[in-house]
């Protein structure tokens, strides 16, 4: 079925240095949420784009959706240790149901 | 509080034996779902209630496992003849029709290991 591609597994980098993780998808997403996962916790809405070439902002956080609708980006500049967790993009194929990706972990070094 | 709320937040339990999950919504939402969590994967859908209507499952639910809303509020999971396979922490989540783009509210989770 369709499915989400992440990008990079992983992520280290030193608190105040930027960070990036990637939501590619083989077929165009009707829309595409943002979630973030604590270690030891749930996951927690961040955000949901629905248009092409859209842009939000929160704080240091930087969302994008592609032109083409296929793909994500979560940006967040000079990472904090609260920025610490697993972020996952995820989409609703028209149904109820969200299909999630595996994740970026983050850890970030003080 | 007035989050999700799951219990109990862990369960550990033999293989074989039966385990059952509760989970409390939002109280205004009437859209309810259940997803699983393995370590190092993303949530995977498991089934989705509008008020009491049972209306997606995922192949993923075998016949070992049931979701019940009886009275459209709380929901219970139950897995018959538990096996390891079924380790994982089993998330609860909630919204509300007419949320623009499904926005869900997950619980924080129980914690099921099978030994």
């Amino acid at each position: 079925g369709q499915q989400v591609m992440q990008i990079p597994q992983y992520q280290h980098v030193q608190e105040g240095e930027d960070f990036t993780t990637y939501c590619n998808s083989s077929t165009t997403l009707s829309n595409i949420q943002w979630y973030k996962q604590r270690p030891g916790g749930h996951p927690v809405f961040l955000i949901q784009l629905v248009k092409s070439g859209e842009v939000k902002k929160q704080k240091r956080l930087t969302f994008q959706f592609g032109e083409a609708k296929k793909n994500s980006s979560l940006h967040i500049t000079a990472t904090q240790t609260t920025d610490v967790g697993t972020y996952f993009c995820a989409y609703g194929a028209g149904s109820y149901q969200l299909t999630f990706g595996k994740g970026t972990k983050l850890s970030v070094i003080p | 509080d007035t989050g999700v709320s799951q219990d109990p937040r862990h369960k550990i339990t033999k293989r074989g034996q039966n385990v059952t999950f509760r989970c409390d919504p939002i109280s205004e939402h009437n859209r309810l779902y259940w997803y699983r969590q393995t370590l190092g994967q993303g949530p995977e859908f498991l089934t989705y209630f509008q008020n009491e209507a049972q209306l997606e499952k995922s192949r993923l639910l075998s016949d070992r496992f049931s979701a019940e809303r009886p009275k459209g509020s709380f929901s219970t999971l139950e897995i018959q003849r538990t096996e390891q396979g079924d380790s994982a922490m089993y998330l609860c989540a909630s919204s509300l029709a007419g949320n623009s783009g499904n926005t869900i509210y997950f619980g924080e989770g129980s914690w099921l290991t099978v030994v």
